[in-house]
């Protein structure tokens, strides 16, 4: 019974480089929920999706940033020609329905370095 | 969404109860109360959640005031390893505060 899976768990990126992060959600759930992280910070939510629908992204940047969550496969959060200030941990929790009361399940994240 | 405040830090003595305390004076009828914690740099971890009842699992005790505008998290024997951020929220759309950083102490 798989948590939630996130990859890489590091990732280090150039400047200008674009950073995939890919996360797979608990089975049977189809809501999926992403988060950053800033050193020394708390989470920041940045978008809520469920399979091929955008619900909610009023935490995510306005460019460079994009998620989706396709009918197959892993939901993706792409930021493109990253910056410094991009470097984060970012979180990926999923739900089996679109309220907090059924839980949310964390992954283990992934460290994004911009150097 | 309700606003929630938490200290920014506490101490606790390994073995001794941990009460963590909350205020979200603006909540709403049906809002409920989640607590997460995260260890280190790891994902959150759900902890327990409840609306007006006082809630206990495993893990931990809830105890919500009547008036529902503050609310406690109780660890009943911390352990070292309960060293770690706890988030309270208070709404149903998963936003996280700062949280409190409990340190155990042996």
């Amino acid at each position: 019974n798989a948590g939630v899976m996130q990859n890489p768990r590091h990732l280090v990126r150039r400047r200008g480089q674009e950073a995939r992060l890919r996360c797979s959600p608990m089975k049977g759930h189809s809501h999926v929920y992403w988060y950053r992280q800033l050193p020394e910070e708390g989470l920041k939510f940045m978008v809520y999706l469920q399979k091929e629908n955008i619900i909610d992204e009023s935490g995510m940047p306005k460019e460079r940033f994009s998620a989706e969550f396709p009918k197959e496969g892993p939901s993706i959060l792409r930021i493109q020609q990253v910056v410094r200030g991009d470097s984060a941990a970012y979180f990926c929790a999923s739900s089996i329905r679109d309220s907090p009361y059924y839980g949310y399940t964390f992954g283990s994240g992934t460290r994004l370095t911009v150097v | 969404d309700a606003k929630t405040t938490q200290p920014p830090s506490m101490d606790c003595a390994e073995g001794r109860a941990a009460n963590l305390p909350c205020n979200h004076s603006t909540i709403s009828g049906n809002e409920y109360v989640y607590w997460y914690r995260q260890i280190h740099s790891q994902g959150p971890q759900y902890i327990i959640h409840g609306l007006k009842n006082n809630e206990t699992n495993e893990m931990a005790s809830l105890i919500i005031t009547e008036d529902r505008k503050s609310s406690t998290l109780i660890l009943p024997h911390a352990t070292l390893r309960d060293t770690a951020v706890y988030y309270c929220i208070a709404g149903n759309d998963m936003r996280f505060g700062a949280g409190t950083r409990l340190t155990v102490k042996p």
